[in-house]
């Protein structure tokens, strides 16, 4: 297995415009995890799906941001419209979703919004 | 929900000495405790865990203590090199919810150095 897959790596773009970001899960795991990651915040938990489901999106920012799992192996994260303060590594993390079981984070995506 | 503290934020040491990394959490449910580490633009990728039947587990240079009574667990690292340079996260797991609830609650992470 590939292992958690992330894409794009790197995104640039303009105020306003709509982002999306990709995560495809390893082979198995049925809980997914969007983390987003800034010098000031750490790692923040955005919104995690147990079994295609949103479990907790508390930490959602605000309406702009959505997440969703159109199937048990793909999720994207929709930022709309972006603002240079959603500019971030976007992590994707995903675990046999049992409660003792590791979590194994993609490569990231890293998003700049100017 | 579950809320975790990790304790310092920085720490410098010299190559050859010892680390340590605390953190506590808050939810006496949590009985998943996971240590990343997570090099300069890379993902995290995990290093230890340990479960909460378990007060300590080690493996060659790194050991993990947890104390569920106090709800703290420390990261100690023996015998430095600057390899072991990075950020390290702690992270608790909520098990409780009849085992519907993964949440993965993490730290604020500790950036390690180590001089040579």
């Amino acid at each position: 297995d590939a292992g958690v897959i992330q894409s794009p790596r790197h995104e640039v773009t303009e105020m306003g415009q709509e982002v999306t970001l990709r995560c495809k899960l390893i082979s198995g795991h049925n809980s997914l995890f969007w983390y987003r990651q800034t010098m000031m915040r750490g790692l923040e938990l955005l919104i995690y799906f147990n079994n295609n489901v949103p479990i907790d999106d508390s930490g959602m920012p605000e309406d702009r941001f959505s997440a969703k799992m159109p199937n048990a192996s793909f999720s994207t994260l929709k930022i709309q419209p972006s603002e240079p303060r959603d500019s971030a590594v976007y992590f994707c993390a995903s675990s046999q979703g049992h409660s003792n079981t590791e979590a194994f984070f993609g490569q990231g995506t890293r998003l700049t919004v100017v | 929900g579950e809320n975790v503290e990790q304790h310092p934020s920085t720490l410098s040491v010299q190559e050859g000495d010892s680390a340590v990394i605390k953190c506590t959490y808050s939810d006496s449910a949590s009985n998943y405790f996971p240590w990343y580490k997570q090099e300069l633009g890379k993902r995290p990728q995990l290093i230890i865990d340990i479960r909460s039947n378990v007060g300590e587990k080690k493996d060659q240079r790194i050991a993990v203590t947890l104390n569920k009574t106090a709800k703290h667990f420390s990261l100690h690292i023996t015998e430095t090199q600057p390899e072991d340079s990075a950020v390290y996260f702690c992270a608790a797991k909520d098990g409780n919810s009849g085992g519907s609830n993964y949440k993965l609650t993490f730290g604020k992470g500790t950036l390690l150095t180590v001089n040579p």
